[in-house]
Order: structure tokens, then C-alpha cells, then sequence
């Protein structure tokens, strides 16, 4: 079956550093990875979509990387704000499913 | 507003009493999924739908049931709850143009005694 890691389950970093989130797959690249960020008591909400075709994605401070060699994508936010603070998770398609990883709750210190 | 609304927001029941969770999308979506998310394992897909009348198993079925007799609706039906259906439950609905993006309700926290 298709699993996604995610390097951390807890990352806490300096207001205006950057936090890098890994996401980890197996088996074969999917057609697209997604990122979402989760509040807590709140519902995913969807951030950036990578394609396998494309090696990098940006929005504003959010950075997506896609490696089909390593099975992994990097997820990046730059000048960290303490309002960043969240669970972000990892998504992948399989067939008409969906796979999310166990996130990474992140906390950006002041 | 564009929105996913799932009810009961908070549910305590107890084993073996039937309930329903209601979900319900403004959006002309197609596509509706039912997740679990526990501590440690993420969001566990139950059920989804492609369309009206059209539903499949996801990763975790057993103990559910659902339904999709409306586009806007897909009410996810514990006919006989157990404590281990304890959790947090999420509904979601994307387009089928677009699977991609998926648009996730309020949650609905379960507590089976």
C-alpha cells in the first residue's frame, strides 16, 4: 500500500528563520503531491499543489520541491512568522484515494 | 460563502447506538470523502464518492456506511459504533475536474463510550 512520511512530527523554529518540511514516499511517484495546513480543532486547508513534472513551486514565502529519485518533497517557509504555526500535511493521490501523511506541527517562536 | 458543513460538531454516544453524520457541500462538487484522523496516523481515508449514486471503499470502510442520493449531501452512517470509532472526522468535496484541491468541512469529533 502507499505510505507518506513526514520527517518530524514536531518542528519549532526562530520567528524570520526558514522551516523546511519533509515529505517521504513509496512505491511509485504519484501525478502530484499537495501540501495543506491544518489549524488546530480546524479542517485542512489546501496550500500548493507540485506536479511530478515540476521540480519547484512558489507562493508568496511557501516553497514546494518535488525529487521523483528521492521520493521526497520539500516544503519551505521562509521568514517564519509565528502565525505560521500549524500542522502541515502531505497528500498524494492513489488511484481515486487519497494518502496524507501524519503532518508536522510547526511552531515559529518569537 | 463556499463551504463544507459536517453536523454533529460534537458527538458522544455509546456502543452499538446507530448515528449519522451529515455532510453537505454549496459548491456543485462532484467528488465527497469522509476521513478519520487519529494521533499518529493522520487522515485516513473512509469512503468518497465520484457522483450521485456512485461510492467506493477507501482505505478504513469497515464499520461505515454512506450514501449519496444528492450531489450536495454524502452522510457518513455508523450502524453499530465502537470505542475504536473514536476520532475526528472530516468530510471533503472537490470538483472531478480537479481532484486536486480538496475542500475540507469543520470536523466532527466522535467520542464512543
Amino acid at each position: 500500500s502507499q505510505k507518506i512520511e513526514q520527517n518530524s512530527e514536531a518542528l519549532n523554529i526562530q520567528e524570520g528563520k526558514t522551516a523546511t518540511l519533509t515529505c517521504n514516499y513509496t512505491n511509485y511517484s504519484p501525478a502530484y503531491l499537495q501540501w495543506y495546513r491544518q489549524d488546530p480543532g480546524r479542517g485542512p486547508v489546501f496550500l500548493l499543489l507540485i506536479r511530478e513534472n515540476e521540480k519547484e513551486k512558489r507562493k508568496e514565502r511557501l516553497k514546494v520541491t518535488f525529487d521523483t529519485t528521492l521520493k521526497q518533497s520539500l516544503f519551505h517557509i521562509t521568514a517564519s512568522q509565528p502565525a505560521d504555526s500549524a500542522t502541515y500535511l502531505c497528500a498524494r493521490p492513489y488511484g481515486q484515494n487519497f494518502v496524507f501523511g501524519p503532518g508536522t506541527r510547526l511552531s515559529v517562536l518569537p | 460563502e463556499a463551504q463544507v458543513t459536517q453536523n454533529p460538531r460534537y458527538l458522544i454516544t455509546v456502543t452499538g447506538k446507530k448515528l449519522t453524520v451529515t455532510c453537505s457541500q454549496n459548491m456543485n462538487h462532484e467528488y465527497m470523502s469522509w476521513y478519520r484522523q487519529d494521533p499518529g496516523l493522520g487522515l485516513r481515508q473512509i469512503y468518497y464518492s465520484m457522483n450521485v449514486e456512485v461510492t467506493d471503499k477507501g482505505d478504513v470502510p469497515e464499520g461505515y456506511k454512506v450514501s449519496r442520493k444528492e450531489k450536495r449531501n454524502f452522510p457518513l452512517i455508523l450502524e453499530s459504533p465502537s470505542p475504536n470509532q473514536t476520532s475526528l472526522y472530516f468530510c471533503a468535496s472537490s470538483t472531478q475536474d480537479s481532484q486536486e484541491t480538496q475542500y475540507f468541512g469543520p470536523g466532527t469529533r466522535l467520542l464512543v463510550l
